[in-house]
């Protein structure tokens, strides 16, 4: 089993959509987890970090499940600029351990 | 710029060259790191500094990959003997504190290509 494990894609959506992605890790022992956005031919970003409460920043919501060791990305009211990959990314053990990237979702928003 | 820079941005070489590709973070960021990511992959980490000290290189593919942090600031990868398999896009990324929940600001990368 992968590490990290991502549907790839692409999700095609309308303006307005919402839309989901999930994730999955594979070590149990993992602690910190985020999602980044790399838009084509340009350097990943951070768009949040995924807290075991799940979190919320705008239109985007985290929610990670630790049992069942996945992590979601929830997109509403989905903008043409949401048109990017999303990374979905672990630290690879506890403490302070290199992080492992999914290799990401492709979401395309349709006008 | 305030950001991680990443120089040169292309780099085209022939099989069995040698290459060198710096990494400058952002100015008092602790923790540097090279990741190397293929198309369609997501990037996948080579190795790890704090400051000076590389404190993981469990990442590098090979012995012909090398790299240095000599004064806690500038990072220079050096890929020895380049094959084509190494041909890919290299990011540095940088992180104000050492533990890894900290977010990571990326570079725009050099994009390698070994003919």
């Amino acid at each position: 089993r992968k590490e990290v494990e991502q549907d790839p894609g692409p999700f095609n959506v309308p303006e307005g959509a919402t839309v989901a992605f999930n994730c999955t890790y594979s070590n149990s022992a993992s602690q910190s987890f985020f999602w980044y956005r790399q838009d084509c031919r340009k350097e990943p970003k951070l768009l949040m970090s995924v807290y075991s409460s799940g979190n919320e920043d705008g239109r985007f919501t985290a929610q990670l499940n630790r049992a069942s060791q996945y992590i979601s990305l929830l997109i509403r009211d989905s903008k043409l600029s949401d048109s990017a990959t999303y990374l979905c990314v672990v630290n690879r053990n506890s403490g302070n351990t290199p992080l492992v990237f999914g290799k990401g979702t492709r979401l395309s928003v349709i006008a | 710029g305030a950001g991680v820079s990443q120089s040169p941005r292309y780099k085209v070489a022939k099989r069995g060259q040698d290459v060198a590709l710096r990494c400058d973070p952002i100015s008092g960021h602790v923790s540097l790191f090279w990741y190397q990511q293929a198309l369609g992959q997501g990037p996948e980490f080579l190795t790890y500094f704090q400051n000076e000290a590389q404190l993981d290189k469990s990442g590098l593919p090979s012995d012909r990959f090398f790299a240095e942090r000599p004064e806690g600031s500038v990072s220079t990868l050096k890929i020895q003997r380049t094959q084509q398999e190494d041909s890919a896009v290299y990011l540095c990324a940088s992180s104000l504190q050492q533990y890894s929940n900290q977010p990571q600001h990326f570079g725009d990368g050099t994009r390698l290509s070994i003919l």
